[in-house]
């Protein structure tokens, strides 16, 4: 099946600092990728969708200024949070998009990583 | 904007059987899926409605009502493994932007012996 991977698992850092975490599919292209952020007993709040080659598309309220993505490649999609402040602390998770969907079985088309665990102090 | 109400919490014993409730309000509609999640984990892909009706995956299936704007899952023969959250997500396809998913708060699935 199709998987998707971050890194790192686990993040813990000052705040003020900068943090990057990597999304890659690893045996397929992923034409979109998406983030989201989780809070402890909530749901997945979509972010942002990143599109290979193009400027991400950012949900209303999320400050793209703080939350830098790039997607430089059809497998690989960065987000950077920037001067990270311990209200950001959350669990980022990022998924991907076969980019043939002929591969797509049963409505799943979209796959997630593991999650990032972001802890800033 | 988007809006999905499912439960907080469900209990069970194992093997019984459980329905976990979702309704949503949605400025685009293009299918209602189920996720599972595991404390710390990425969410699960566990089945897919496009069209009214049942789908059935194993011990699990899946209803939707567009009409209703509602739909659920149904578990059955409940193992402890299936303590997690379980949530509804819709896709909205909207322009460019293929694929998006909303999700619900999520509802929190214990199992007991």
């Amino acid at each position: 099946g199709a998987v998707v991977s971050q890194h790192p698992s686990r993040v813990i850092c000052k705040s003020g600092t900068s943090v990057k975490i990597e999304c890659r599919s690893l045996d397929f292209q992923a034409t979109t990728m998406f983030w989201y952020r989780q809070f402890p007993k909530q749901s997945l709040m979509l972010m942002a969708t990143s599109n290979e080659g193009s400027k991400a598309t950012y949900e209303q309220g999320v400050e793209k200024d703080k939350f830098l993505i790039n997607h430089a490649s059809l497998t690989l999609s960065t987000l950077t949070v920037t001067s990270a402040h311990p209200e950001d602390s959350s669990f980022y998770i990022c998924s991907a998009i076969l980019r043939d969907r002929r591969l797509s079985a049963g409505g799943n088309e979209q796959f997630f990583g593991p999650g990032t665990r972001l802890t800033v102090l | 904007g988007q809006s999905l109400e499912q439960p907080s919490e469900v209990t069970a014993v194992e093997g019984a059987i459980v329905q976990i409730n979702c309704t949503y309000q949605t400025s685009g509609f293009y299918g209602l899926s189920w996720y599972q999640q595991h404390d710390g984990g990425a969410p699960t892909f566990l089945s897919y409605n496009a069209l009214d009706g049942l789908e059935e995956t194993g011990r699990f299936s899946s209803f939707l009502s567009r009409s209703d704007s509602y739909g659920y899952l149904l578990l059955q023969e409940l193992q402890m493994k299936d303590s997690a959250s379980y949530f509804c997500a819709v896709r909205d396809q909207r322009g460019s932007t293929l694929g998006r998913l909303y999700f619900g708060r999520g509802t929190q699935l214990t199992v007991w012996p």
